[in-house]
C-alpha cells in the first residue's frame, strides 16, 4: 500500500484566500485523522471521521475551518478565508477500525500564510 | 492543566547510554498510551504502545505505565544517534457525550539528541 496521501506538500497562499488540503487515507482504513502542529502548540486534532461520519470536530479552530469525506477514499481540509496564524504543517492520518490503535500519518502540508 | 505534558527538551544523551523520557496526563481514565518518533521534517511514527501497568519491552525500547500517578516514560537502551528525533507522548481521552468514542491527544514532544 502507498499509505495516507496527502497534497500538496508545500502550500504558499495570501491572506484572505481559500486553501484546500487533501487526503486519500489507507485502503480499508475506518478513521481518517486531521492535525495540525506548530511549535508552540504541538500536534493538534482538528477532526476525525469514522466511517465517513465526522466524530469530533471540537478542534476546528473557528468557522474559516471545515473538513469533508465525500467517500471512504477522500477528505479534504478546507480553510476560507485564511490567515497567517494559520501557517503550520497539517497532517492527515487513518487507522484501521479504532482510534486507539496505530495511527499512520501523511507526509503533511506545509501551509505558509503570507 | 494540558492533557498530555512532557518536557519540551532537549534532552542531550552520550551514544551508549540509557534515554528516558516522561510523560504525565491528566484523564484518570485513559486507557491507551503511545510514543511516537518524529524526525525533523517527517511525519509521526509509531514506536510503542502499552495498555496497562508495568513495563513492555521492545528491543532498545521500554515503556512504562503507571496508571495510579498518571505517568508514562519510554527508556532508550544503547542509544544511537540515529535516536535523535522528537519523542511525541500520546494518550486517549474519552470523547464527552460521544457514546463511548475516544480520541488520542499529544503532548507537545520532548527533543532527544544522542551525542556520538
Amino acid at each position: 500500500d502507498a499509505g495516507v496521501i496527502q497534497s500538496p506538500r508545500h502550500e504558499v497562499t495570501e491572506m484572505g484566500q481559500e486553501v484546500t488540503l487533501r487526503c486519500k487515507p489507507i485502503s480499508g482504513h475506518d478513521y481518517l485523522f486531521w492535525y495540525r502542529q506548530t511549535m508552540m502548540r504541538g500536534l493538534e486534532l482538528l477532526i476525525y471521521f469514522n466511517n465517513n461520519v465526522p466524530i469530533d470536530d471540537s478542534g476546528m479552530p473557528e468557522d474559516r475551518f471545515s473538513a469533508k469525506m465525500p467517500n471512504a477514499s477522500f477528505s479534504t481540509l478546507k480553510i476560507q478565508p485564511s490567515e497567517p496564524r494559520d501557517s503550520a504543517v497539517y497532517f492527515c492520518a487513518s487507522s484501521l477500525d479504532s482510534p486507539n490503535e496505530k495511527l499512520f500519518f501523511g507526509s503533511g502540508t506545509q501551509l505558509s500564510v503570507l | 492543566q494540558k492533557e498530555v505534558e512532557q518536557n519540551s527538551g532537549p534532552l542531550s544523551v552520550p551514544e551508549g547510554a540509557i534515554a528516558s523520557l516522561n510523560c504525565t496526563y491528566s484523564d484518570r481514565v485513559s486507557q491507551s498510551f503511545f510514543w511516537y518518533r518524529q524526525y525533523s521534517g517527517k511525519s509521526p511514527e509509531l514506536i510503542m504502545s502499552i495498555y496497562s501497568n508495568g513495563d513492555k519491552e521492545d528491543g532498545r525500547f521500554t515503556a512504562q505505565l503507571n496508571k495510579a500517578s498518571q505517568y508514562v516514560s519510554l527508556l532508550i537502551r544503547d542509544s544511537q544517534p540515529s535516536d535523535s528525533a522528537t519523542y511525541l507522548c500520546a494518550v486517549s481521552v474519552l470523547l464527552m457525550n460521544s457514546g463511548g468514542y475516544q480520541k488520542v491527544t499529544f503532548g507537545t514532544g520532548t527533543k532527544l539528541q544522542v551525542i556520538p
